[in-house]
């Protein structure tokens, strides 16, 4: 059964570094999500990007984010000078384009370790 | 998209149904019932979901109410790699996918 997979798995990062997360999404999905959960809290929508651009963000979602699809198969997620407050689990989801239907399926997750 | 209410915690015996309630009274007509699950940390995991009649799949089952307010999603024969935080998500279909925002979810321990 196809999957979403997710490298690195744990990336351990000092303040103020640059750091990507990986993600492949399912090969005939066409809409691709970014989500992270902080120990102990909530799921939270962090993007979401179709044909090439960015359909919706959140207001967590601030500059230091971007997101890309730099092939036909990699969605990254970069923080560009990473704060302590961004540890948490990254997770990335993507979904097929059906009429309306919108069942996500999501990656393993990368936990992103800020020190 | 509406808000939902569920139990913060459930027990079930392994073997028996899981039966998890959502109440979702302010849903209005356009709006599906989607229910995930996380298994410790894991990335949510899509399970079911339903406009108004009744839905079953390999996983589960979901029960709506006639008036829609309310939904309990069916896990017939609970084992203990069901333990996770079921969360009930209720939203519009969307023909560009919008998000999922996922509350606390209800957390079920199924036991030996």
């Amino acid at each position: 059964e196809p999957e979403v997979t997710q490298t690195p798995s744990h990336q351990v990062t000092q303040m103020g570094q640059e750091v990507i997360l990986r993600c492949v999404p399912i090969s005939n999905h066409l809409y691709f999500y970014w989500y992270r959960q902080i120990l102990g809290q909530k799921v939270e929508f962090l993007v979401s990007f179709y044909n090439n651009e960015i359909s919706e963000k959140s207001e967590i979602f601030d500059d230091q984010f971007s997101v890309e699809r730099p092939d036909g198969s990699n969605f990254t997620l970069k923080i560009r000078s990473t704060k302590l407050e961004d540890s948490a689990m990254y997770f990335c989801a993507s979904t097929t384009r059906g009429q309306g239907y919108s069942e996500q399926y999501f990656g393993p997750g990368t936990r992103l370790t800020v020190t | 998209d509406a808000k939902t209410t569920q139990p913060p915690s459930m027990d079930c015996a392994e073997g028996r149904a899981a039966n998890l309630p959502c109440n979702h009274s302010t849903i209005s007509g356009n709006e599906y019932v989607y229910w995930y699950r996380q298994i410790h940390s894991q990335g949510p995991q899509y399970i079911i979901h339903g406009l108004k009649n009744n839905e079953t799949n390999e996983m589960a089952s979901l029960i709506i109410t006639e008036d829609r307010k309310s939904s309990t999603l069916i896990l017939p024969h609970a084992t203990l790699r069901d333990t996770a935080v079921y969360y009930c998500i209720v939203r519009v279909h969307h023909t560009n996918a919008g998000k999922s925002t996922f509350g606390d979810g209800t957390t079920l321990t199924v036991k030996p």
